[in-house]
């Protein structure tokens, strides 16, 4: 089983829409999550950190759930710049090496 | 945030030769780097982690002596690839981050280099 699993998708959604992604960790141990962004040939950018209670930013919404090692990232009204690769990253184990475990990526695509 | 500079962007070398990538941190010091490698459409994998002033450690499938990390400043990593040859063809990535202080969470990476062994 691979440490971080997410869906590559694509996703292809309108402009306006609200898409999710979910992504599953496999060490219940970990303690730190985040979303990045990643275009085409670029590197990753971090988009947001994921927190025990959820955050917003904006259009964009994270959430983690423990309990079924899971978080994940909502967008709202969707813009035709959001589209590109999510990466759900995870800092495995409890200890704070920062080693980011990426997961796969999830690519979006939104249309006119 | 934290501005990290990877040099060269893009390279193409002949197989059998030598190729080092430079990572920076240019605005902070970074005890730790990691090399990440990226094959299309899949994701990014950790090839080693680099503390200044120590040996690297490798990830399991990762040859140490193919892929040559220095890491001997808190400013610089490099990472060499030694006697290329095509499948080392890639998306070659570093990232940084500063154990101490109150960002000591987040990593920045650099720019990435393309690399393409003909």
């Amino acid at each position: 089983r691979k440490e971080v699993e997410q869906d590559p998708g694509p996703f292809n959604v309108p402009e306006g829409a609200t898409v999710a992604f979910n992504c599953t960790y496999s060490n219940s141990a970990s303690q730190s999550f985040f979303w990045y962004r990643q275009d085409c040939r670029k590197e990753p950018k971090l988009l947001m950190s994921v927190y025990s209670s959820g955050n917003e930013d904006g259009r964009f919404t994270a959430q983690l759930n423990r309990a079924s090692q899971y978080i994940s990232l909502l967008i709202r009204d969707s813009k035709l710049s959001d589209s590109a690769t999510y990466l759900c990253v995870v800092i495995p184990g409890s200890s704070n090496t920062g080693k980011l475990i990426f997961g796969q990526g999830t690519t979006l695509q939104v249309k006119p | 945030g934290a501005v990290v500079s990877q040099h060269p962007s893009w390279v193409i070398c002949k197989s059998g030769t030598s190729v080092k990538i430079e990572c920076r941190s240019l605005d902070f010091q970074a005890t730790t780097m990691f090399w990440y490698r990226q094959f299309p459409k899949q994701s990014l994998m950790l090839m080693a982690t680099s503390n200044e002033g120590s040996k690297a450690t490798y990830e399991q499938g990762v040859e140490k002596d193919k892929f040559l990390i220095n890491h001997a400043s808190l400013t610089l990593s490099t990472l060499t690839v030694t006697s290329a040859h095509p499948e080392d063809s890639s998306f070659y990535i570093c990232s940084a981050r500063d154990a101490r202080g109150i960002r000591n969470t987040e990593a920045f990476f650099g720019q990435g280099t393309r690399l393409t062994v003909v």
